[in-house]
């Protein structure tokens, strides 16, 4: 399994966009990479999911250079809402590892 | 609404007192899981499921049991549940388990504290 580095936490102000960096030196070739979020007391969400270049939805935007070792989660103009921890996974198959994920906090 | 839910959402008990908590999903999903969840040790898989009848262990499923006789429910049986069962856990299903990284959707959690 592919393990994940990612920044324990990271603060933010409310308008910007953040990026959160997430490193898989290991990624194997059937891997693909998802972000989850997760609010206190409640489930992971998935956010966003991709296996190489860029990837876009009506959330956020995953970047993922050519040799795959790491990606970058981008949040366009972040709200208060958006306080919560981001997991980066690596897997397949469903053979999900949850990480520490990193806290974003994000201040008026 | 497509969802899984668990219940109870929060439940406090005794040492040794056999408890169930239940997983439901109603979205046809093959393959269910069991996570736990701990201050500074993030999310654990307790056991999954690949399908009806198929159950395999996770990274920490002592203390634990899990059946699948039906594909919507998958319940977590503490058979004498002790203090470090004390947790949040949650379940989650995803549409299949052969497919490579299929989104998994979780359920609201359950709050247990063991005594």
């Amino acid at each position: 399994l592919a393990k994940t580095t990612q920044p324990i936490s990271m603060d933010s102000y409310e308008g910007q966009e953040v990026n959160i960096t997430c490193s898989h030196n290991n990624i194997a070739t059937n891997d693909y990479i998802t972000w989850y979020q997760q609010f206190p007391s409640q489930g992971p969400r998935f956010i966003i999911q991709g296996y190489k270049t860029k990837v876009t939805n009506e959330v956020a935007s995953l970047f993922i250079p050519a040799d795959r070792k790491s990606s970058t989660l981008s949040l366009p103009r972040v709200s208060l809402s958006d306080t919560a921890v981001y997991y980066c996974l690596v897997y397949n198959n469903n053979d999900m590892r949850f990480g520490a994920g990193t806290r974003l906090t994000v201040k008026p | 609404e497509a969802q899984v839910t668990q219940n109870p959402r929060y439940l406090i008990t005794v040492t040794g007192k056999k408890l169930t908590v239940t997983c439901s999903q109603n979205m046809n999903h093959e393959y269910m899981s069991w996570y736990r969840q701990d201050p500074g040790l993030g999310l654990r898989q307790i056991y999954y499921s690949m399908n009806v009848e198929v159950t395999d262990k996770g990274d920490v499923p002592e203390g634990y049991k899990v059946s699948r006789k039906e594909k919507r429910n998958f319940p977590l049986i503490l058979e004498s549940p002790s203090p470090n069962q004390t947790s949040l856990y949650f379940c989650a299903s995803s549409r299949t388990s052969g497919r490579a990284a299929d989104t998994q959707y979780f359920g609201p959690g359950t709050r247990l504290t063991v005594l």
